[in-house]
Formats: C-alpha cells, sequence, structure tokens
C-alpha cells in the first residue's frame, strides 16, 4: 500500500529565511511524487512533481524537492520565504498501477513571520 | 483558459437530504476526479471518471455516486446526508488517466451540513 506522512504539522519561518517541509513516504512501486499547495479557502494548486527523471525537482515559486529512494524521503525546500507562501502544503503520491486516485498527506501548515 | 469551475462554492443542507456537486473540467481535459476534504485533513480520493464510466473508487459507500456527460463535465450526487459529510468537496481534472499526470484542482463545494 502507498502512504504519505508529513513530519510537521506547522512549520513557522521567519521572513527571507529557507523552508524546509519533510515528507516520507511508503510505496511498493515505483512511485510519482507531488506537492501541492493550497491557500485558504481555495483549491489546490501543483507546485512539482517527481516521475522518476531528475531527483531533483524545480517547481513553481522558487521551490523545489529533491526525490531520495533510500532515505524515501520528497522533502520541500525554498531558499527565502515570502509572505505569500503562507498555506497549506500537501505531500501526495501515487504509482504506476494505481494510476487514478491521489494519496495526500495529512498537510503542514506554513507560517510565515514578517 | 478557463480552468477547474465547481459549483455552487457553498451549499447548506440538513441530514437526510441529497446533494449534487457540478464540476466542469480544465479546457482539453477529459477525465475528472472527485475528493472530499475534511476540515483539518487532507484530501480522500472518492472517485475519477474517464469516457464517461467510472474508473476507480475510493473507499466511499454507495451513498456517493457521479456522472460524466459528453462535455466531460462531471457531478458529485451524496444521498441521505449525514453530519460526517461536511467537507469542502474537490474536483481535479486531468488530460487522460497516466499516474504522472499532474490533477488540476477546482476552487471546492463547501458543504454545510445541519
Amino acid at each position: 500500500a502507498q502512504s504519505v506522512t508529513q513530519l510537521d504539522s506547522h512549520v513557522s519561518v521567519s521572513e527571507g529565511t529557507p523552508v524546509l517541509l519533510r515528507c516520507n513516504y511508503s510505496s511498493s512501486y515505483s512511485p510519482s511524487l507531488f506537492w501541492y499547495v493550497q491557500h485558504p479557502n481555495k483549491g489546490l494548486q501543483l507546485l512539482l512533481k517527481y516521475t522518476s527523471a531528475a531527483t531533483l525537482v524545480k517547481g513553481i515559486n522558487g521551490f523545489e524537492a529533491e526525490f531520495k529512494k533510500s532515505e524515501t524521503s520528497f522533502h520541500l525546500t525554498k531558499p527565502s520565504a515570502h509572505m505569500s507562501d503562507a498555506a497549506e502544503y500537501f505531500c501526495v503520491v501515487t504509482r504506476m498501477d494505481s494510476s487514478y486516485k491521489l494519496i495526500f498527506g495529512s498537510g503542514t501548515r506554513l507560517l510565515v513571520r514578517p | 483558459d478557463a480552468g477547474v469551475t465547481q459549483s455552487p462554492t457553498h451549499l447548506i443542507k440538513t441530514r437526510g437530504q441529497q446533494v449534487t456537486l457540478r464540476c466542469s473540467p480544465k479546457s482539453g481535459h477529459d477525465t475528472v476526479s472527485w475528493y472530499q476534504q475534511a476540515l483539518g485533513q487532507g484530501p480522500q480520493f472518492i472517485f475519477q471518471y474517464y469516457e464517461e464510466e467510472e474508473r476507480q473508487r475510493g473507499n466511499f459507500p454507495d451513498r456517493f455516486s457521479g456522472h460524466q456527460f459528453p462535455n466531460y463535465s462531471s457531478e458529485l450526487n451524496v444521498n441521505a446526508l449525514l453530519l460526517g459529510d461536511s467537507a469542502l468537496y474537490l474536483c481535479a481534472s486531468s488530460s487522460g488517466t497516466a499516474y504522472n499526470q499532474p490533477q488540476h484542482f477546482g476552487d471546492g463545494t463547501r458543504l454545510s451540513i445541519l
């Protein structure tokens, strides 16, 4: 079975400092991994995706994530936080033989202090 | 280029009633998935429609049903509403059903059951 674990329910950073949102996954097969962001009262926006190409994936708004198979991790990073980054972030897994459904982590709420 | 649109944005119902939620996919997309997001949790997969057929279903009772129309738009129906059905219902669309195709989400319908 597949699953994702987001290790922090809340992360608080100061504006201009680095962001690290942690995600570990479990999958019996080669996974596809995604990060989505959800702003208050909005749907989800795709930040980036990993689909077995380069292990370092660059996304929108300066975010990137590195797929580490040995650690079963897919952590999301950004060098410098902006106030507009404050939102809920979801790590998501799917796999090649279960193409239809995305399996979401429980989410990490990112707070950005001025 | 219109993204995924959902209607209505908010809905209030009472226990035992029935509700229909609607979704228009992003232009060029032919696959629609529905998710339920309870407060403070990640979205849970309900089902996916492709070529007007339900392709896969999550762990939801038969009270949840859907339909896809020839223009690829979709409806989610929930019968015999329970208090626990209160949630944000998200529609996502994609092009085809391949596992690595990113899904684009609408802003959701907030359903409240009294």
